[in-house]
C-alpha cells in the first residue's frame, strides 16, 4: 500500500527566510510526486510535480522540491518566504490501482505560517 | 472559465435527508474523483470514475452513490445523511493516460448536517 508522511503539523518561518516543508513517501515502483496548496476556504491548487529526470523541480510562486530516491523524500522548499505563502500544503503520490486508473494519495497536510 | 465547478458551495441540512452535490469539468479529462476532507483537513478519496465506469470505491458507506451521466459530470448523492457526514467534499479531474498528470480540483462543497 502506498502512503505519504508529512511529519510536521505546522512550520513557522520568518518572512524572507528560506522554508522547507517535509514529505516522505512509501510506494511500490516509481513514484509520481506532487505538491498542492490550499488557502482558507479554497480548493487545492497544483504547485509542482516530479515524474522523472532532474531531481530538482520548480513550480509555481517560486517553490521548488527535491526528489531524493534513497531517502524516499520530496521536500518542498522556497529560498525566501512571503507572508502570502501562509497556507496548508499537501504532498501527494500517484499510484496505479488494480483497475487501471490512478488514485492520488495525500499526506495529512502541513500548515505553513510565515511571520512578518 | 472555471475548469472544475461544484454546486452548491455550502449545504446545510438535517439528519436523515437526501442531498446531491454536482460537479462538472470542462478540461476534457477522462477521469473524475470525489474526495472528502474532514475537520482535521485530512483528504481521503471516495470515488473515481473513468469514462463513466467506477474504478475506486474506498470503503465508503453505500449511502453515498456517485452518478456520472457523461465523462464531464460526476455527481455525488447522499442518502440518510448523518452528523458524521459533515465535511468538505472536493471534486477533481485528471487525464489517466500516464500517471504523470496531477489533478485539477473544484473549490469544494462544505456540507453541514445538523
Amino acid at each position: 500500500a502506498q502512503s505519504v508522511a508529512q511529519p510536521e503539523d505546522q512550520v513557522n518561518v520568518a518572512e524572507g527566510n528560506p522554508l522547507t516543508v517535509k514529505c516522505t513517501y512509501s510506494v511500490s515502483g516509481n513514484p509520481y510526486l506532487f505538491w498542492y496548496v490550499q488557502y482558507p476556504n479554497r480548493g487545492l491548487q497544483f504547485l509542482l510535480k516530479y515524474i522523472t529526470g532532474d531531481n530538482l523541480v520548480k513550480g509555481s510562486y517560486g517553490f521548488e522540491a527535491e526528489f531524493n530516491k534513497s531517502q524516499t523524500s520530496f521536500h518542498l522548499k522556497k529560498p525566501s518566504a512571503l507572508v502570502s505563502d501562509s497556507a496548508l500544503y499537501f504532498c501527494a503520490v500517484r499510484v496505479r490501482s488494480g483497475g487501471g486508473a490512478d488514485g492520488l494519495t495525500f499526506g495529512k497536510g502541513t500548515h505553513l505560517i510565515i511571520q512578518p | 472559465d472555471t475548469a472544475v465547478s461544484q454546486t452548491p458551495k455550502y449545504l446545510v441540512t438535517q439528519m436523515g435527508n437526501d442531498k446531491s452535490i454536482k460537479c462538472e469539468q470542462n478540461l476534457g479529462h477522462d477521469t473524475m474523483y470525489w474526495y472528502k476532507q474532514d475537520s482535521k483537513k485530512f483528504l481521503k478519496i471516495m470515488f473515481s470514475y473513468n469514462n463513466k465506469e467506477l474504478i475506486i470505491n474506498e470503503t465508503v458507506p453505500n449511502r453515498f452513490s456517485p452518478k456520472s451521466p457523461d465523462k464531464a459530470h460526476l455527481n455525488l448523492h447522499i442518502n440518510s445523511l448523518e452528523l458524521g457526514d459533515s465535511a468538505v467534499y472536493f471534486c477533481a479531474s485528471s487525464q489517466t493516460q500516464g500517471a504523470s498528470y496531477g489533478y485539477t480540483f473544484g473549490s469544494g462543497t462544505r456540507l453541514t448536517v445538523v
